[in-house]
């Protein structure tokens, strides 16, 4: 059971212009979101994050869409570059505490290539 | 900077060899870690809570016998597989929160490959 996924496989996109990489959920259970961003043969690197008290947040190039009725989020990158070309994972988890705090729950992953 | 250090980064065995991988937290204290594998163009999976001073917690299905995990220290802890096999080369990933409230941060991770 899926319970995070990113439908989107890979995306391609010219330098310069916006990047958005989708993702879906499925239990509502899950109060804080994370995109992390992931080179081959490293481990991810933590973009930004947002709770699900709020709709949006904002860093630098980077913004997280929450929307928590259609249980989707959405990482947007504004504006595109070829560095930004990586695997971008999305993970939710159960922020509230207990046996659960702190295990995050990963999508599949969306190749991002960002072309000059 | 990085502020988790996992090694080795890669390693080879023999099948039915036992392999050690070391996840530390760089100048923070976690009495929890996280260990995660990935298998290629697949999703990251939790494999295992590691608990400072007492007994990992496993997720269903990861065989607690064969991915033996030792949290020694505040910020030490170990996955040792054993008894490897080619079925679990794979990439293994180690994370811990720097404190409460704050993301987790993953290490580079360490690719097994079992021959």
């Amino acid at each position: 059971d899926q319970q995070v996924k990113q439908n989107s496989p890979s995306l391609s996109v010219q330098e310069g212009r916006i990047s958005i990489l989708n993702c879906d959920y499925t239990n509502s259970m899950f109060d804080y979101f994370l995109w992390y961003k992931k080179y081959p043969a490293e481990g991810p690197t933590f973009l930004i994050s947002i709770s699900s008290i709020k709709d949006k947040n904002e860093d630098g190039r980077f913004t997280v869409f929450l929307n928590k009725s259609a249980k989707h989020l959405s990482l947007h990158i504004v504006p595109s570059q070829p560095g930004d070309s990586a695997v971008y994972f999305c993970a939710a988890s159960v922020r509230a505490g207990g046996t659960s705090y702190g295990k995050l729950t990963f999508g599949q992953g969306t190749i991002l290539t960002v072309h000059p | 900077g990085a502020v988790v250090s996992q090694h080795p980064s890669w390693v080879i065995c023999k099948s039915g060899t036992s392999v050690k991988i070391e996840c530390r937290s760089l100048d923070f204290q976690a009495t929890t870690m996280f260990w995660y594998r990935q298998f290629p163009k697949q999703s990251l999976m939790l494999m295992a809570t590691s608990n400072e001073g007492s007994k990992a917690t496993y997720e269903q299905g990861v065989e607690k016998d064969k991915f033996l995990i030792n949290h020694a220290s505040l910020t030490l802890s170990t996955l040792t597989v054993t008894s490897a096999h080619p079925e679990d080369s794979s990439f293994y990933i180690c994370s811990a929160r720097r404190g409460a409230g704050s993301p987790l941060h993953f290490g580079n991770g360490t690719r097994l490959t079992v021959t």
